[in-house]
């Protein structure tokens, strides 16, 4: 079964950091591009950021360019996201997703998220 | 960035309805659009993709249609299980960008 399992969310100070771990299953990972998708609490979707399957390529929204960084570890089968000077605005609900295609593509697979709560 | 609307925002249906859902890029994106399905407490579930391609499992009573900056979800007869959040999301560029949502609410 094709799944994805996201931890590492949790409470965290403004200027504070945290990093969100994605643990993959199910499929070949390093075939895919990977991407974390956030949803602030009553919101919409906001794309966060892409790797490619490779893991030579990221993309990153401008609203976390500069203070998240994605990466990947094939041995693991694991996405993670580094979070760092978080700020209030940050506060969502993040989903790991798999791209249909080894570069960014559609999501076909969600993770049931972790939340992530900036407050003092 | 591209920027995606969604028209409308909210959709009061009965079970049975033919209903539309339309979505538009501020630029061309080709066919390189996605429909999402979303239900309280729940991920996104991908219905749509390449504009027009059904996703795996997905009832065919959902089609998409459109190229370009103008693109439409259709559900053909609208089921009890469909009331729910719907996301278009463009991937033309590798900086992807979703729409506002439309809620498909019981009427």
């Amino acid at each position: 079964e094709v799944q994805l399992l996201e931890s590492g969310g949790g409470l965290v100070q403004p200027g504070r950091s945290l990093r969100l771990s994605c643990a993959a299953s199910g499929f070949t990972f390093s075939g895919y591009a990977m991407t974390w998708v956030r949803q602030a609490p009553g919101e919409g979707l906001e794309w966060v950021s892409t790797i490619s399957g490779s893991g030579g390529s990221t993309y990153y929204a401008d609203s976390v360019k500069g203070r998240f960084t994605i990466s990947r570890d094939t041995s693991k089968s694991t996405v993670y996201l580094q979070m760092n000077s978080l700020r209030a605005e940050d506060t969502a609900l993040y989903y790991c997703a798999k791209d249909l295609l080894t570069v960014p593509d559609a999501f076909d697979i969600w993770g049931q998220g972790t939340m992530v709560t900036v407050s003092s | 960035d591209i920027q995606m609307t969604q028209s409308p925002s909210t959709l009061s249906a009965s079970v049975g309805d033919r209903v539309s859902i339309t979505c538009r890029a501020s630029q061309s994106i080709n066919i390189w659009l996605a429909w999402y399905q979303q239900k309280p407490g729940k991920a996104p579930k991908l219905l749509i993709y390449k504009a027009s391609t059904l996703g795996t499992g997905v009832p065919s009573r959902f089609s998409g249609s459109g190229s370009g900056t103008e693109f439409t979800l259709t559900i053909s007869s609208l089921q009890p299980d469909d009331f729910a959040t719907y996301y278009c999301q463009q991937y033309n560029s590798y900086r992807a960008t979703f729409g506002p949502g439309t809620k498909v609410e019981i009427k």
